[in-house]
């Protein structure tokens, strides 16, 4: 069991440049997650999905796009990145109630 | 506006000591409160959660204690050691069972650092 895993672990983005971050998760979750954590501030909740197919917008969903095509796949887009998206982007996935973590993605946007 | 508050920001103890982290809460609708443990440059683990029927729940030497009149709730992490060295967070979340969507709300962070 691999659990959650993000790719990439790091990324230096320009202002204005589009990637995507992906979270894959083996345990048959049903509800995924993307989290931001900035320091002084915790972790605060950018898009989550309840099941295949489905995306609902969190706390800061601003600036960020989300699609889980499959179940255990759940992609988080940046169109147009921003300095202030620079943060650590962490996924996470769970049956209920208590979110598994990632290791995270560290972001850089110049 | 910040739903849950944590303090404090950062916390030094002596090994055997007792750690405090402190939470409170706004939102009466929440229903559970788990605490997570981050490592640098690692995501963060569910370390304990409670919900607020329990005014107590002990896992280890980490105990939480849950007041839900004065809507606060604390971590204590007894005989803490080195390698209790981390950054702590409360959650909150809202629905019982299979309705509760793992949303969570986090407090701000505490970093603890344990000397030996």
């Amino acid at each position: 069991n691999a659990g959650v895993t993000q790719t990439p672990k790091f990324r230096v983005l320009k202002t204005g440049q589009s990637m995507t971050l992906l979270c894959a998760q083996d345990m048959n979750h049903e509800y995924m997650y993307w989290y931001r954590q900035d320091p002084g501030m915790g972790l605060r909740l950018i898009h989550y999905s309840v099941g295949e197919g489905t995306t609902a917008k969190g706390e800061v969903p601003d600036g960020y796009n989300v699609s889980r095509l499959k179940k255990q796949n759940f992609l988080l887009g940046l169109e147009s990145a921003a300095p202030s998206q620079t943060s650590v982007y962490f996924c996470a996935s769970s049956y209920w109630g208590l979110p598994y973590f990632g290791p995270g993605t560290r972001l850089l946007v110049l | 506006q910040q739903q849950v508050k944590q303090s404090p920001q950062s916390l030094i103890v002596q090994k055997g000591g007792i750690s405090i982290i402190n939470c409170a809460y706004e939102n009466t609708a929440f229903d559970y409160f788990p605490w997570y443990q981050q490592f640098p440059g690692k995501g963060p683990a569910l370390l304990i959660a409670i919900r607020p029927d329990v005014s107590e729940k002990k896992e280890g030497r980490f105990t939480i204690s849950f007041n839900k009149s004065a809507k606060q709730f604390s971590l204590h992490i007894m005989d803490s050691q080195p390698g209790d060295s981390a950054t702590y967070f409360c959650a909150a979340s809202m629905g019982e069972g299979s309705s509760n969507t793992g949303k969570l709300i986090f407090g701000q962070g505490t970093t603890l650092q344990v000397k030996p």
